[in-house]
């Protein structure tokens, strides 16, 4: 069965410096999202994306992100000057539809720590 | 907006029994979908089953049920003869049109007892 892939899986920075989270969405995919949770806590969205641009963001997701979608395949999320607050795990998601009864296929998630 | 709500923080079953977990949702869309996820400790996000707003019937996917009461807004988990591979953290959400995005609430953990 195809999946969402993530990568890394651990992601280690030191605060202020910028990261890349890379997502390969499943190919037929049209609906792109990320979401983030902070250690045992809820699953917050950020940013969904569709048609090569942003279709809907969080208050969370400030200026300090960006989402891209640089060729056919990859998804990615940059954070460009982390803090400690943006340690969590980072989940890509992708849906076929936009419609109510297409669930949401999660990678595994990348793990971000800022130290 | 919508909102999700699971009032169980932590829930314990002892082995093969069945567990309810609990899920209220809001939205003033009628046409909506209910869904659960599991994530177990090694944290990726497993589609479980699915319900929409529309159907009469309750959702069934091998040993997960959902008790849908649309009336009073709640979608609870049913899980049949509980494994230990159950234990595990599990999500309820909600799609509604045009939203794209999904909104969950806050999680459940599961634990099942030898």
């Amino acid at each position: 069965e195809p999946e969402v892939t993530q990568t890394p899986s651990h992601q280690v920075t030191q605060m202020g410096q910028e990261v890349i989270l890379r997502c390969v969405p499943i190919s037929n995919h049209l609906y792109f999202y990320w979401y983030r949770q902070i250690l045992g806590q809820k699953v917050e969205f950020l940013v969904s994306f569709y048609n090569n641009e942003i279709s809907e963001k969080s208050e969370i997701f400030d200026d300090q992100f960006s989402v891209e979608r640089p060729d056919g395949s990859n998804f990615t999320l940059k954070i460009r000057s982390t803090k400690l607050e943006d340690s969590a795990m980072y989940f890509c998601a992708s849906s076929p539809l936009r419609q109510t009864n297409s669930p949401l296929h999660f990678g595994n998630g990348t793990r971000l720590t800022v130290t | 907006a919508q909102k999700i709500t699971q009032t169980q923080p932590g829930m314990f079953v002892q082995e093969k029994e069945a567990v309810t977990l609990d899920c209220t949702y809001d939205t003033s869309d009628q046409s909506y979908g209910l869904f659960w996820y599991k994530q177990p400790s090694s944290g990726e996000m497993i589609f479980l089953i699915y319900q929409g707003s529309y159907d009469e019937q309750n959702a069934t996917e091998g040993r997960y049920s959902l008790n849908f009461q649309k009336a009073r807004k709640s979608a609870n988990l049913v899980i049949s003869a509980s494994q230990l591979g159950d234990s595990a953290m599990y999500f309820c959400a909600m799609r509604v049109p045009n939203a794209g995005k999904s909104t969950f609430g806050d999680g459940t953990t599961l634990t099942v007892k030898p």
